[in-house]
């Protein structure tokens, strides 16, 4: 069965950093493309940042490109997100997703909250 | 970025009815739209995949269609279990985007 299990998630103040991780399993984890897909409360889906199976490609949205780091440990069968100068719209529920071109495993989701 | 449209924004039905929701590019993206579900406090499901491709698992009932810029998603008699928030996702471009949604409530 696949599992993508988030943590890392809290309060953090703006302009902070916070870094969270999904652990894979049930499946290949370097085989597959992977990806973060955020949902500020009460708003929608947003993708926020791909990673390619081997972590050489990444590609980012406009509202994270600069501040968001993807990045992923194969051994470890462990994505990450990296996030810094956190800013208020950042809060949001936070899923790791194995992604081809689609989204086709989810994990829970973990929440992010940026407040002072 | 490829801006998705989805319409309604709600749609209202009854239990047995068959709906249909619509998700429209800004730009032809082939048949490069993904759609998913997603029930309150839970994570999205895939449903369909490039635009009409089935995904093992989902109901016959959820079907899709279109190409170029306009796409539907279509459930063939409505059960309790389908109201929830439908999401298309466009990945022509690898800068991906997803549509605002369509909640699909009990009239």
């Amino acid at each position: 069965e696949v599992q993508l299990v988030e943590s890392g998630g809290g309060l953090v103040q703006p302009g902070r950093s916070l870094k969270l991780s999904c652990a894979a399993s049930g499946f290949t984890f370097s085989d597959y493309n992977m990806a973060w897909v955020r949902q500020a409360p009460t708003k929608g889906l947003e993708w926020v940042a791909s990673i390619s199976y081997g972590g050489s490609n990444t590609h980012y949205g406009d509202s994270v490109k600069g501040r968001f780091t993807i990045s992923r440990d194969n051994a470890k069968s462990t994505l990450y997100l990296q996030m810094d100068s956190l800013r208020s719209e950042d809060t949001a529920t936070y899923y790791c997703a194995s992604a081809g071109r689609y989204f086709d495993y989810w994990g829970q989701g973990v929440m992010v909250t940026v407040s002072s | 970025n490829i801006v998705l449209t989805q319409s309604p924004a709600t749609l209202s039905v009854t239990p047995g009815e068959s709906v249909s929701l619509s998700c429209r590019a800004s730009q032809s993206i082939s048949t490069s739209i993904h759609w998913y579900q997603q029930k309150s406090n839970e994570s999205p499901r895939l449903l369909i995949k490039y635009a009409s491709q089935s995904i093992s698992g989902i109901p016959s009932r959820f079907s899709g269609s279109g190409s170029g810029t306009d796409f539907t998603l279509s459930i063939n008699r409505v059960e309790s279990e389908d109201f929830s928030i439908y999401y298309c996702q466009q990945s022509y471009s690898s800068l991906y985007t997803f549509g605002s949604g369509t909640k699909l409530e009990i009239k």
